[in-house]
């Protein structure tokens, strides 16, 4: 079976620091890419990584490791407008146009 | 530029009947990918269009099927609808070489409810 795993809620203060993370188990695996979804919103890509290591855009950072089959997406400077659900989704063929296979999210709530 | 469009926004079917939703992509993005969003789940993938063939499947039955059109729009058919198919349906767009990462778009999906 394919299988991701993130923890389902997230509680963290104004200008912390959050790391979400996320194990993947999937037949297929070319890259493993962070949404952020607002309630009621669209996802939005935030990062990709189809390599070991970290990526940094701005206040978010991502990390992965093959070997390991994990992943993380580290917040930085919280805002409140980062309160929303993150998913991490696996790419399961090569290319940006590949079926995204989907963890069931983590809730970030941010507290002033 | 006008990012991805879906419409309609919301609809309201009963069991058995038949749903059509609609999707334009990003300008320029020649991709279709639909996604299923249960309440409070991840999006599941439904399948994908590229020059108006269907190239990829998840694991849906064949009540669902869809459709690209020349201009890239794509069309999402559910029959004989189930309480179970009630969720936010989502489009994506993206390129099918070429383009950033593995960046796909999403449109603000159609929420489906059937009563």
């Amino acid at each position: 079976g394919q299988s991701l795993e993130q923890p389902s809620e997230v509680t963290a203060v104004e200008g912390a620091i959050v790391q979400i993370n996320c194990t993947y188990q999937t037949s297929g695996f070319y890259g493993l890419s962070w949404y952020q979804q607002h309630d009621g919103g669209a996802p939005t890509f935030l990062s990709y990584n189809a390599l070991d290591g970290l990526e940094e855009t701005g206040r978010f950072s991502s990390f992965l490791s093959r070997s390991d089959s994990y992943g993380y997406l580290l917040l930085q400077e919280l805002q409140m407008k980062d309160s929303a659900s993150y998913f991490c989704a696996v790419s399961s063929s090569s290319g940006n146009t590949g079926k995204l296979i989907f963890g069931q999210g983590t809730t970030l709530q941010v507290k002033p | 530029d006008a990012g991805v469009t879906q419409s309609p926004t919301h609809l309201i079917k009963t069991r058995g009947q038949q749903v059509t939703l609609r999707c334009s992509p990003k300008s320029g993005h020649d991709t279709v990918s639909w996604y299923q969003q249960a309440l409070g789940q991840g999006p599941q993938f439904i399948f994908q269009y590229y020059e108006e063939e269907e190239r990829q499947r998840g694991n849906f039955p064949d009540r669902f099927s869809g459709h690209q059109f020349p201009n890239y729009s794509s069309e999402l058919n559910v029959n004989a609808l189930l309480l179970g198919d009630s969720a936010l349906y989502l489009c994506a767009s993206s390129f099918m070489t070429g383009g950033a990462g593995n960046e796909q778009f999403f449109g603000p999906g159609t929420r489906l409810t059937v009563l």
